[in-house]
């Protein structure tokens, strides 16, 4: 049952670093989405992205934060140079394709990005 | 509208007992609706869906309703187990794909 895959489960970072958070989705999924979870909240949309392609980054700061879904291998969001305020919990969401937008989306386990 | 909220809404119920957690949502373009049971730690799982067309579904425990007219969403959970213990989450569906988060209600059962 390989459901979407997220690595690593946490993260330390020092401000000023790099942190590359990679997703794996559901086999034969094409789509995939970040959100960002703070302590007590729901999770708020950052990117949505198809294999090579930027769908909506709406969500996503312009800033220091980039996203890609290559052709073959894993999605990844990179934040660049981290700040304090970049600590939360970063899910990743497939869906194998939409239909009139009302394709679910299953999530993976989170990244939990600390920043010190 | 976006979740904004500190703290999360507690519901306290009994093991046995039925729960009804509700949500609003704000887009009445919206045409698709999730409910997702977080546990601590843990990523948020599908429980059950309800498209616009319909304003009844039901699951194995679990029943979710859609009132269109004042733009409200329920999640029943019949027979209430410890093991629903979680923070449950109600997303819409917008144009576009991404799903918008409501605030969450944490749900605590008692033997």
């Amino acid at each position: 049952n390989a459901g979407v895959m997220q690595n690593p489960r946490h993260l330390v970072r020092r401000r000023g670093q790099e942190a590359r958070l990679r997703c794996s989705p559901v086999k034969g999924h094409s789509h995939v989405y970040w959100y960002r979870q703070l302590p007590e909240e729901g999770l708020k949309f950052m990117v949505y992205l198809q294999k090579e392609n930027i769908i909506d980054e709406s969500g996503m700061p312009k800033e220091r934060f980039s996203a890609e879904f290559p052709k073959e291998g894993p999605s990844i969001l990179r934040i660049q140079q981290v700040v304090r305020g970049d600590s939360a919990a970063y899910f990743c969401a497939s869906s194998p394709m939409t239909s009139g937008g009302s394709d679910t989306q299953y999530f993976g386990p989170g990244t939990r990005l600390t920043v010190l | 509208g976006e979740s904004v909220g500190l703290h999360l809404p507690t519901l306290s119920v009994q093991e046995g007992d039925n729960s009804i957690i509700n949500c609003a949502y704000s887009n009445s373009a919206s045409d698709y609706f999730i409910w997702y049971k977080q546990e601590s730690g843990k990523g948020p799982q599908f429980i059950i869906d309800i498209r616009s067309n319909m304003d009844k579904r039901q699951g194995q425990r679990v029943t979710v309703l859609l009132n269109k007219t004042v733009k409200h969403l329920s999640l029943q959970i019949a027979a209430t187990q410890p093991g629903d213990s979680a923070v449950y989450f109600c997303a819409e569906k917008r144009w576009g794909d991404k799903l918008i988060f409501g605030t969450g209600t944490r749900l605590q059962v008692f033997p």
